[in-house]
């Protein structure tokens, strides 16, 4: 399996722009995890999904960020206006449900700079 | 509520020596721990997990951790550091195995350094 793809793995933006972030998740993975991680907040959990059903999206910071899984295997998190405070690596994760399992796979980020 | 804490930003260690990574949590019923590594410019790499069993907890490149529930600790191991180990180092804990979730509560997050 290729694991978890994230694009874009850079993104530069202008203030007020709108940000697209794309994650296709483990085939068979039935959870789906965004997380932000800068130096001063460390890793953030934002949304996470199960069987493309959001379950705890406590985590996203503002009513400008929104997630989405319109299927099994894909997933977008969306930033409108982006701002420069948001700039950040993004990770996606994604996990199988069921006993002896747990551990998260984490996709390789999209570092976004916002200008 | 459930809580992770490293307590060291950072973790000087000579290579060839042993190294520890402290982390302590906060959960109530059992716990089910995990440890990661994250190498520059990449995603955190899943390490090890502690569910049930054996206190003792082997896993990748030589690392070990070991539950211990009278002080609510799961301390990362290795018994030979070597200068490839170094990275940034998280802890997780979870309260339950993908039921409602399984949602992870990470540490801060410890820097490794080996030096030769």
């Amino acid at each position: 399996d290729a694991g978890v793809i994230q694009s874009p793995r850079h993104e530069v933006t202008e203030m007020g722009q709108e940000v697209t972030l794309r994650c296709k998740p483990i085939s068979g993975h039935d959870y789906l995890f965004w997380y932000r991680q800068t130096m001063m907040r460390g890793l953030e959990l934002l949304i996470y999904f199960n069987n493309n059903v959001p379950i705890d999206d406590s985590g996203m910071p503002e009513d400008r960020f929104s997630a989405k899984m319109p299927n099994a295997s894909f997933s977008t998190l969306k930033i409108q206006p982006s701002e420069p405070r948001d700039s950040a690596v993004y990770f996606c994760a994604s996990s199988i449900s069921g006993t002896g399992s747990g551990e998260q796979y984490f996709g390789p980020g999209t570092r976004l700079t916002v200008t | 509520a459930q809580s992770v804490a490293q307590p060291e930003d950072q973790v000087n260690v000579a290579e060839g020596n042993p190294l520890t990574v402290k982390c302590t949590y906060s959960v109530s019923g059992n716990p089910y721990l995990f440890w990661y590594v994250q190498y520059p410019n990449r995603g955190l790499q899943f390490l090890l997990k502690y569910i049930t069993g054996d206190n003792l907890v082997k896993g990748s490149y030589g690392f070990e951790a070991e539950f211990n529930k009278s002080q609510t600790s799961f301390h990362l191991k290795k018994p030979s550091a070597l200068v490839s180990d170094s990275a940034l180092y998280f802890c997780a804990v979870s309260r339950s195995l993908m039921v409602r979730g399984g949602k992870l509560i990470f540490g801060q997050g410890t820097e490794l350094s080996v030096k030769p």
